[in-house]
Order: structure tokens, then sequence, then C-alpha cells
């Protein structure tokens, strides 16, 4: 089985700063590894994803993650954030063979403030 | 192309009568999932269909049932509700069930059960 923990439940920053959204993850298989966005009332949308090659993914609205193998991370990173980047933000885990589910964290909600 | 719709968008029960929610996917998408999500516990996998064909079941009570359609549309049940039923009941589909298949969410069904 696959755990996902988001060591961060909140994260306030400020406009134009950089963030780094924390995520690490368990499982004795590979896997591939997802980070969603759900803003206030909506369902979740995908912000990117790595299932192979390059270990520095990037995604939609500026947002890149790096995953680390042998720390088994995959931390979410923006240069610049900005207010509408206020939202929740889920890392989630499926294995890459197989059947699986696709098991999430519990979320971190970044508060971007002027 | 249409996203994922989910209705209905609100719904208020009362205690001990039942409820179904229905998904309509992406088109040409054959697997649906559901999930439920709440403050407390975050995500939730409920269950998985591929071509209506159940693939997988969450650790969830028999009163949560679903059944998906020769059209891919999904449909969730939830019988004799309880307070802590109440929540935001996510729908994702997908093209497959494998791995590197990309979930697309619906909007979600609040519902609250008082």
């Amino acid at each position: 089985a696959q755990s996902v923990t988001q060591l961060d439940s909140q994260v306030p920053v400020f406009e134009e700063a950089p963030v780094e959204l924390r995520c690490n993850y368990s499982s004795s298989v590979s896997v591939y590894l997802f980070w969603y966005v759900q803003y206030p009332n909506q369902g979740l949308q995908l912000l990117l994803k790595y299932l192979s090659g390059s270990t520095l993914v990037k995604g939609i609205n500026g947002f890149e993650a790096e995953f680390n193998k042998s720390q088994t991370s995959f931390h979410l990173r923006k240069p610049s954030v900005h207010i509408s980047d206020t939202a929740e933000y889920f890392c989630a885990v499926r294995r890459n063979s197989g059947y699986s589910t696709l098991t999430f964290g519990k979320g971190t909600m970044l508060l971007v403030s002027p | 192309k249409a996203g994922v719709t989910q209705t209905p968008r609100y719904l208020i029960k009362t205690r001990g009568q039942q409820v179904t929610l229905s998904c309509s996917p992406i088109s040409g998408h054959r697997s649906v999932s559901w999930y439920q999500q709440t403050p407390g516990q975050g995500l939730q996998f409920l269950f998985e269909y591929f071509s209506e064909t159940q693939r997988n079941k969450g650790n969830f009570p028999g009163r949560f049932s679903g059944r998906q359609f020769s059209n891919s549309r999904s449909e969730m049940n939830v019988s004799t509700l309880e307070l802590g039923d109440s929540a935001l009941y996510l729908c994702a589909s997908s093209l497959a069930w494998t791995g590197e298949s990309e979930q697309y969410f619906g909007p979600g069904t609040r519902l609250t059960v008082t």
C-alpha cells in the first residue's frame, strides 16, 4: 500500500514570495506522483505529474515539482506566488504497474496575502 | 470537450434517508472513481468503475454503493444516512484504469445530513 504525508497543513506567504509545499510518500513499489489544486467550491485540477524521465516536472500556473527517489519526496515549488494561488494543494501517489487507486495526502492550504 | 459533471451540486437530507448522486464523465472516458472529502479525513477513495464493473472499493460500509451504466455515467447511493456522511462527494473520470491515466474531477456534490 502507498501513503502520502503533506508536512504542512497551512502555509502562509506574501504575494510575489517563493513557496515550497512539501510532500513525502511511502511505497514498496515504484509509483507515479501527482499534485492537484482545489479552489473553493470546486473539484480538483491536476497541476503536474511525474511518470518517468526528468525528475524536475513543470506544470501549469508556473508550478514545478522535483521527484527525489532517495528521499521519497515530491515537493511543489513556485518562485513567485499570486493572490490567485490561494487554494488547497493535494499530493497524490499511484502504483506504476498493475491496478491501484490514487492515494491522497491530507492537503496543504496555501494562503497568499498582499 | 465538456468536463465531468455532477448532479446535484448541493443536497440536504435528513438522517435515515437515502440519497443518489450522479456523475457524467468526459466523453470517451470509461473509468469513473468516487471520493469522499471531509475536513477531518481528507480525500478518501470510495469505489472505481470501469466498463460497468466495479474494480475496487474503499473501506466504507455497505450503505455506500454505486453502479456504472453502459454510457459510462455513474451513480452512487448512500442509504440510511448518518450525520457523519456530510461531505463533498467528488467524481473523477479517466480514459483507463492504469496508473498514468489522468483523473479529471467534477465540481462535487455537497451533501449535508441533518
